[in-house]
């Protein structure tokens, strides 16, 4: 089974600190996603990566920067947390950016004081 | 640009069908999909329609495609407790990014 794990099901974090969220896959996919949920507003595309060392922006890159040193591994980064982005973050694996064949991890609730 | 809709809540009786319905812009998707997520867990993919079909049916899933009117549904017949969830439409796009409704909580009543 795929397995996509997010190192941090709950966080609170105070404005202004700086925030790593991890996510490790592992099936050797070559794209991985870091998306946010908002309630009412579905899931919102922050940053994804389709190789070692390579990023794009998605949809809100504003305030998250990326990093995938190793394939297996894809962090978003809060260089400096702010309360609008207290927000659920979905890490997703993919092996070729289809639906059909995307998977998610279980989620990683931030919340910013 | 494109985009998903989707209702945010649908209330039905346990044992009632629900149907989940969504309407989507790019009349080029090639693919549908409808993914489900239970309380406190990521996404999983339900069921998936390919554009030149018009119907797929698994078990208590039915999905219909409207090409036309640019509308897909979910149905699930005889509703359980354990259906409970928000279900996200979501089209495959232009490049290979996927557009995402904003998801339907579907609500069980007893």
């Amino acid at each position: 089974d795929v397995k996509v794990t997010q190192s941090s099901r709950y966080l609170v974090k105070r404005t202004g600190e700086k925030v790593f969220l991890e996510c490790v896959q592992d099936m050797d996919h070559e794209n991985m996603f870091w998306y946010r949920q908002d309630p009412g507003l579905g899931l919102r595309l922050i940053y994804f990566s389709y190789d070692v060392k390579m990023k794009e922006k998605g949809d809100i890159p504003e305030g998250y920067s990326v990093s995938r040193e190793k394939k297996e591994r894809f962090s978003l980064i809060l260089e400096s947390a702010s309360t609008n982005q207290t927000s659920m973050y979905l890490c997703a694996s993919s092996f070729d950016g289809m639906g059909n064949t995307i998977y998610f991890g279980e989620g990683s609730w931030l919340t910013v004081v | 640009g494109e985009d998903v809709e989707q209702s945010l809540f649908l209330s039905v009786r346990e044992g009632d069908s629900s149907v989940i319905n969504c309407t989507y812009t790019d009349s080029s998707s090639t693919y549908l999909y409808w993914y489900k997520q239970e309380p406190g867990a990521g996404l999983q993919l339900l069921t998936y329609i390919f554009s030149n079909m018009d119907m797929k049916q698994d078990q208590r899933l039915t999905v219909l495609l409207n090409k036309k009117d640019k509308h897909l549904s979910l149905r699930i017949a005889d509703t359980q407790t354990g259906d409970s969830a928000i279900y996200f439409c979501a089209e495959k796009g232009s490049n290979y990014q996927l557009i995402w409704g904003a998801g339907t909580k579907l609500i069980i009543k007893p």
